[in-house]
C-alpha cells in the first residue's frame, strides 16, 4: 500500500520541549516538504528537500529543524525556540520538484 | 506584493447545482495551477492540474479553466452532491522556479445542502 504516512496524529508539547513529527513515504519520491496550516490561512512552507542529504528553508523555518538522511523519511523537529507551535502540520512529497505534490494525513500539535 | 485570493471563504449551494470557485493571483507567472480538496482534519487531496498553455481540463464532474490574461482560474463541480462538501485549495507553481515551490490560497469552504 503506497503513500505518505505521518505520525502521530496528535502531539502534545510542554513548554521548553522539543518534539519530532514523523513523515515517511514509500512512493520513491525525491522531493519532500513540510507545511504549516493555521485556521483561515493558506499553507505555509517550513522546509523542503529536493534529494537525500539536502534541504532548504521555506518561508517560516525559524524554530524548526529537519533532516533527510533517507529518501523515504523527512522528520520535522519543532524546537523550544518556536513560540507559537500550535498548528496542523502537513508533509508532502513529489517525484521531483517540478511535479505535483501529494500530502500525508497531517499531525496536529498542541501545547500543554 | 504577491497574492493568491480565493473568492469567498464559504460557498453554500443546493444539491444538483454547479459550484464555481474562483482563484485569482497577483504578481505571479504560473507554470501551472492546481486544485486540492481538503476535508476537516485531513491532508489535501490532489484533484486537477492545469498548465499555462491549457485553457480547460476536465475530470468526471470537475472542470478547471485557466485565463492568464485575467490571472484567474475557475473550478467547477457540476451536479454537486453533499459529499462534495469540503474546503478547496488552489495552488500555483511560479514559472522559472527551479525549486518547485507551491504557493497556496486560503481555500474556499463549500457546503452542498440537500
Amino acid at each position: 500500500d503506497g503513500g505518505i504516512t505521518q505520525s502521530p496524529k496528535y502531539l502534545f508539547r510542554k513548554e521548553g520541549q522539543n518534539v519530532t513529527l514523523s513523515c515517511e513515504q514509500n512512493l520513491n519520491h525525491d522531493a519532500m516538504y513540510w507545511y504549516r496550516q493555521d485556521p483561515g490561512q493558506g499553507l505555509r512552507l517550513i522546509y523542503y528537500s529536493q534529494i537525500v542529504n539536502d534541504f532548504q528553508k521555506g518561508d517560516i523555518a525559524e524554530g524548526y529543524s529537519v533532516s533527510r538522511e533517507k529518501k523515504e523519511s523527512f522528520p520535522l523537529t519543532v524546537t523550544s525556540a518556536q513560540k507559537n507551535p500550535t498548528a496542523f502540520y502537513l508533509c508532502a512529497s513529489s517525484p521531483d520538484v517540478r511535479e505535483t505534490q501529494y500530502f500525508g494525513p497531517g499531525t496536529r500539535l498542541l501545547v500543554l | 506584493s504577491q497574492k493568491i485570493e480565493q473568492n469567498s471563504e464559504a460557498l453554500n449551494i443546493q444539491e444538483g447545482k454547479t459550484a464555481t470557485l474562483t482563484c485569482n493571483y497577483t504578481n505571479y507567472s504560473p507554470a501551472y495551477l492546481q486544485w486540492y480538496r481538503q476535508d476537516p482534519g485531513r491532508g489535501p487531496v490532489f484533484l486537477l492540474l492545469i498548465r499555462e498553455n491549457e485553457k480547460e481540463k476536465r475530470k468526471e464532474r470537475l472542470k478547471v479553466t485557466f485565463d492568464t490574461t485575467l490571472k484567474q482560474s475557475l473550478f467547477h463541480i457540476t451536479a454537486s452532491q453533499p459529499a462534495d462538501s469540503a474546503t478547496y485549495l488552489c495552488a500555483l507553481r511560479n514559472r522559472g522556479s527551479t525549486l518547485g515551490r507551491l504557493y497556496f490560497g486560503r481555500g474556499t469552504q463549500l457546503t452542498v445542502w440537500p
